[in-house]
């Protein structure tokens, strides 16, 4: 059974372009989770979606970051025009659902922005 | 605002012993806690997790403790071993809704052989 797939594992960004992460959850996982770190800090909550759904996304910032988990295919989180500022570690994670469930980490895509 | 805090930003143990990482939470709704360890340029793997209505549950070498009036959570290691050494972060949410995971800032446990 394998895990939750994340890539591209790294991903260099010229600042003002644009930055595509993919995200394919657990089989039989319907709950996306993303989860940004930067350097030398814990994990922050970005967006949680379900399918064709946002179910909340009070850790996104409101400008240039939008997400998807569409019907078919892996979730997306887009970053548009990147800066400097968004270099760090972007995690997903997937959970079954129901109550109490553990969330489950990808290897996470590392994007840095020149 | 740090809801959940881990004041030890590194721990080293001798291999054998049992280690011991602090959590604290500041939200009295939180009542689902977890436990993740995180190795360099990898994701964080779950280890062990408590509902608010326990005040300890156990997995082979891993036990949990929840202090709720206290709002303090422990993870014991015990025997420790060097593949233990990794950063061990505490995660808060709640049992009903499947909502996001507050995250402490981690702290880096080396086991010395």
């Amino acid at each position: 059974n394998a895990g939750v797939m994340q890539n591209p594992r790294h991903l260099v960004r010229r600042r003002g372009q644009e930055a595509r992460l993919r995200c394919s959850p657990m089989k039989g996982h319907s709950h996306v989770y993303w989860y940004r770190q930067l350097p030398e800090e814990g994990l922050k909550f970005m967006v949680y979606l379900q399918k064709e759904n946002i179910i909340d996304e009070s850790g996104m910032p409101k400008e240039r970051f939008s997400a998807e988990f569409p019907k078919e295919g892996p979730s997306i989180l887009r970053i548009q025009q990147v800066v400097r500022g968004d270099s760090a570690a972007y995690f997903c994670a997937s959970s079954p659902g129901g109550q109490g469930y553990e969330q489950y980490f990808g290897p996470g895509t590392r994007l840095t922005v020149t | 605002d740090q809801q959940v805090k881990q004041n030890s930003p590194s721990l080293s143990v001798q291999e054998g012993r049992i280690s011991i990482l602090n959590c604290d939470y500041t939200n009295s709704m939180f009542d689902y806690f977890l436990w993740y360890k995180k190795y360099p340029a990898e994701g964080p793997t779950f280890l062990i997790s408590i509902s608010s209505i326990k005040d300890k549950n156990e997995d082979g070498r891993f036990t949990v403790f929840l202090n709720k009036s206290a709002k303090h959570l422990s993870l014991h290691i015990v025997p420790s071993q060097p593949g233990d050494s990794a950063v061990y972060f505490c995660a808060a949410t709640y049992y009903f809704g499947n909502e996001k995971l507050t995250f402490g800032t981690g702290t880096r446990l080396t086991i010395i052989p």
